[in-house]
């Protein structure tokens, strides 16, 4: 079974531009998490979403937003980027169901976005 | 709100000795449990997890209970390898009708040959 796919892996832009990042989960996942890695912050939880709804935000600003379609797929963007906003993103899936493997989750390589 | 802390790094060990990282975590529900491992240049892998009181994870060696009145989840090795190398990550997830993990700030070990 083919993992979770995150593209581009790297990504250089300019501060005030906009960013979309792109994550496909396993197959049969409906569940799809995002992240921000930073060295000094660590792991922040962005947004999750399934069967294309919201159910969680993080708490970050509404710069930061996303979505998911119908396959699963979701985007992640950033608008009017900050130079604070380069860092590794990271998206993972889950079958997202209440039970044994809840909360479960299957993490991408990432996105390296550098903001100059 | 919910939060995770775990002991900081880095730990440098010799290979074949005893690991422990300690995690406790506060939550307003019932979470279930996890380790993550960073190695170098790689994702995020689940190492293993709990989901109730009592329960222990293990693999690869390494093994987590989930002690609900300490509120701790330590992981442990007997006997740590070179290829141990890695950020190890503690994590809780609760459903609340919907999924969000909260992951403490990461452990990096160097395991000396």
């Amino acid at each position: 079974k083919a993992g979770v796919t995150q593209t581009p892996r790297y990504l250089i832009k300019t501060r005030g531009q906009q960013v979309t990042l792109s994550c496909s989960p396993i197959s049969g996942h409906r569940s799809v998490s995002w992240y921000q890695q930073t060295p000094g912050q660590g792991l922040q939880f962005l947004f999750e979403y399934f069967s294309e709804t919201q159910r969680n935000k993080g708490n970050f600003p509404g710069r930061f937003s996303g979505r998911q379609f119908s396959n699963s797929r979701s985007e992640m963007n950033v608008s009017t980027l900050e130079l604070g906003d380069s860092a590794l993103y990271l998206c993972a899936s889950s079958m997202g169901l209440a039970g044994g493997g809840a909360g479960e989750q299957y993490f991408g390589p990432g996105t390296r976005l550098t903001v100059t | 709100g919910d939060s995770v802390t775990q002991m900081e790094g880095p730990v440098t060990l010799s290979e074949e000795a005893f690991l422990t990282i300690n995690c406790t975590y506060t939550a307003t529900g019932y979470p279930s449990l996890f380790w993550y491992v960073q190695y170098p240049g790689e994702g995020l892998q689940l190492l293993l997890k709990a989901t109730k009181a009592d329960d222990k994870g293990s693999n690869k060696g390494f093994e987590a209970t989930y002690r609900k009145e300490t509120t701790s989840f330590h992981l442990e090795k007997g006997s740590v390898q070179v290829s141990d190398s890695a950020v190890y990550f503690c994590a809780l997830s609760e459903n609340t009708g919907g999924f969000k993990t909260i992951f403490g700030a990461g452990t990096r070990l160097f395991v000396k040959a």
